[in-house]
């Protein structure tokens, strides 16, 4: 049972424009969610995160807001630049009860045209 | 400069042998893990160790051996017994809250068998 889901798992946007990645998820005692960034044949590097007790969190072009009652998260990048193609992956966490390892989604290939 | 890093970067294999991939991190960190990255299945935990000579089993242990007898250290043996094993490896260290400190990840090591 996947209990953090990302359903795209691609798009396509024009540099300049706003990037959209949708992240969705089932366990309600997740109360720390993360995006990794992750370019082909290397390791993934942690993005920007949000805790459970905010909506919004921004870092520059990069902006994560969650939505509780929906179980629903998203990346927001503007503007959108051909070096942010990569595979972004939404990560979840029970923060509170320790250190469980990180559950990660499957991944949205993100591909920025110039 | 501190890091995690994993070797070799590519690795081949016959089918049967066993083979054990390196993992070594200079982070101070306590927790290790183990991520198997296929393409469209994101990625999978295989083992997670938060101490030393302790480790537990992730979603996806069965065909592989780990052991932890140092802080640093923490090599994945992909067994004979593992059916699929070509995929890409990477392996992460954090601190004992992942929340304070995200996932650091290694740049993977890419196994062949054949």
């Amino acid at each position: 049972d996947q209990q953090v889901k990302q359903n795209s798992p691609s798009l396509s946007v024009q540099e300049g424009r706003i990037s959209i990645l949708n992240c969705d998820y089932t366990n309600s005692m997740f109360d720390y969610f993360l995006w990794y960034k992750k370019y082909p044949a290397e390791g993934p590097t942690f993005l920007i995160s949000i805790s459970s007790i905010k909506d919004k969190n921004e870092d520059g072009r990069f902006t994560v807001f969650l939505n509780k009652s929906a179980k629903h998260l998203s990346l927001h990048i503007v503007p959108s630049q051909p070096g942010d193609s990569a595979v972004y992956f939404c990560a979840a966490i029970v923060r509170i009860s320790g250190n469980t390892p990180l559950v990660f989604g499957k991944g949205t290939r993100l591909s920025v045209i110039a | 400069d501190g890091g995690i890093t994993q070797s070799p970067k590519y690795l081949f294999r016959k089918e049967g042998q066993n083979v054990t991939l390196s993992c070594e991190q200079n982070l101070n960190h306590d927790a290790m893990y183990w991520y198997r990255q296929d393409p469209g299945q994101g990625l999978r935990l295989i083992y997670y160790s938060q101490i030393v000579n302790d480790f537990q089993k992730g979603d996806i242990a069965e065909g592989y051996s780990v052991s932890r007898e140092k802080k640093e250290s923490f090599p994945l043996t992909v067994t004979s017994a593992q059916k699929n094993p070509t995929a890409f490896y990477l392996c992460a260290s954090s601190t004992l809250r992942v929340g304070n400190s995200p996932l650091h990840f290694g740049n993977g090591t890419r196994l062949t068998v054949t």
